[in-house]
């Protein structure tokens, strides 16, 4: 099955600790997304990445690192710096052309105790 | 990126027509209007997607108004399965990687 996943579903980490979520999609799409969402909100952009090696940082990066070695992956890091670690990640991916939709990863909700 | 505007809730009945509106009054003319769903605690769904005309497919249709201003979201015949938040999004006709600014939506309840 074609698709994008996420692991793990849920995580808990302690405050100071590095964690890192992965994402993974093996629908051959150039473009990834890493999106935070908070209760009773929409959802933010941290970074993307338009092709293997490269990416940007979207509105909310600061506290964030990422990495796109290869074409299937799309590791986000949650570093110490980040004030309020606690939220629903969603990885995304799309083709990279325009008018293309976005398909959205289960999310890892993230706990920071 | 252009604003949108959506009511924060909606109730309908099973099996009825759900129609969710949207006004996005300052649309630049290359901005598309896409439409997401996210059922409770999973990642959001694409829906469908419109420039200027109207549009359907197996989930939903879509209706434009010809100044472009607002659109439509319309389920047909709603189940209880349909109950989600619901995103309208517009942005616009650009290469490569494509951010999407999502508002709170409107929660969609359907009830039996």
């Amino acid at each position: 099955d074609g698709g994008i996943t996420q692991s793990p579903k849920y995580l808990f980490r302690k405050e100071g600790q590095n964690v890192t979520l992965s994402c993974e999609q093996n629908l051959n799409h150039d473009a990834m997304y890493w999106y935070r969402q908070d209760p009773g909100q929409g959802l933010r952009l941290i970074y993307y990445s338009q092709i293997v090696n490269d990416f940007q940082k979207g509105d909310i990066a600061e506290g964030y690192s990422v990495s796109r070695e290869k074409k299937e992956s799309f590791p986000l890091t949650v570093t110490s710096a980040q004030k309020n670690p606690t939220a629903f990640y969603l990885c995304a991916s799309s083709i990279g052309r325009d008018g293309n939709e976005q398909f959205f990863g289960p999310g890892t909700r993230l706990t920071v105790l | 990126d252009a604003k949108t505007t959506q009511p924060p809730s909606m109730d309908c009945a099973e099996g009825r027509a759900a129609n969710l509106p949207c006004n996005h009054s300052t649309i630049s003319g290359n901005e598309y209007v896409y439409w997401y769903r996210q059922i409770h605690s999973q990642g959001p769904q694409y829906i469908i997607h419109g420039l200027k005309n109207n549009e359907t497919n197996e989930m939903a249709s879509l209706i434009i108004t010809e100044d472009r201003k607002s659109s439509t979201l319309i389920l047909p015949h709603a189940t209880l399965r349909d109950t989600a938040v619901y995103y309208c999004i517009v942005r616009p006709l650009i290469q490569g990687a494509q951010k999407l600014v999502f508002g709170q939506g409107t929660r969609l309840t359907i009830n039996p």
